[in-house]
């Protein structure tokens, strides 16, 4: 099994430019996640997906950031436009099951906004 | 709404030593606990979670973790820590009904020094 898969590994743009992450959940899971990880403020839950369909999107910090999931294999998170602050490390987990299954994370793309 | 609170950013300690990362939560239902670890550059990965049952629960790498209900604790130990045990440890907590998120704690840096 490839585990969750994410790209780009790094991201370095400039502020104002769009940026989009994309991740691969593992086959057969039904639920996806995006979070984001900060020295301030840790690991914070951005969104959930399950069947596809957004569930919880409380936790995306600005309209700037949008997350899409087309089908059972594809998500993207994308910020427009980019800004300093939201250089962080991004992940995407996924689970067979919503919520009450484990996660299994992918290894992150780490976003440099200049 | 849960809570985590991870009292220690940084614990290092010498090989072969046993180790306890301390995890207390707050709730005011009953819960799940987990423990994650993050390698350096790379995504979370579970260690072990308490759903139900005994309160000692056993995970991967030789860790183990007991959950004290009355101390609202979950800490996270090693009788014998080695080099590759370098990594950051993160507790999680989410109630054990409906569309609980999890919530991490700060994350505690375990080093091992030689």
């Amino acid at each position: 099994d490839a585990g969750v898969i994410q790209s780009p590994r790094h991201e370095v743009t400039e502020m104002g430019q769009e940026v989009t992450l994309r991740c691969k959940p593992i086959s057969g899971h039904n639920s996806l996640f995006w979070y984001r990880q900060t020295m301030m403020r840790g690991l914070e839950l951005l969104i959930y997906f399950n069947n596809n369909v957004p569930i919880d999107d409380s936790g995306m910090p600005e309209d700037r950031f949008s997350a899409k999931m087309p089908n059972a294999s594809f998500s993207t998170l994308k910020i427009q436009p980019s800004e300093p602050r939201d250089s962080a490390v991004y992940f995407c987990a996924s689970s067979l099951r919503g919520l009450t299954d484990t996660q299994y994370f992918g290894p992150g793309t780490r976003l440099t906004v200049l | 709404a849960q809570s985590v609170t991870q009292l220690d950013s940084q614990v290092p300690v010498f090989e072969e030593a046993p180790v306890e990362l301390r995890c207390n939560y707050s709730s005011s239902v009953s819960v799940y606990l987990f423990w994650y670890v993050q390698y350096p550059n790379q995504g979370l990965q579970l260690l072990l979670k308490y759903l139900s049952g005994s309160t000692l629960v056993k995970g991967i790498n030789g860790f183990e973790a007991e959950f004290n209900k009355s101390q609202t604790s979950f800490h996270l130990r090693k009788p014998s820590v080695h080099i590759s045990d370098t990594a950051e440890y993160f507790c999680a907590v989410r109630g054990n009904f409906g569309n609980e998120k999890l919530t991490f704690g700060t994350g505690t840096r375990l080093t091992i020094i030689p």
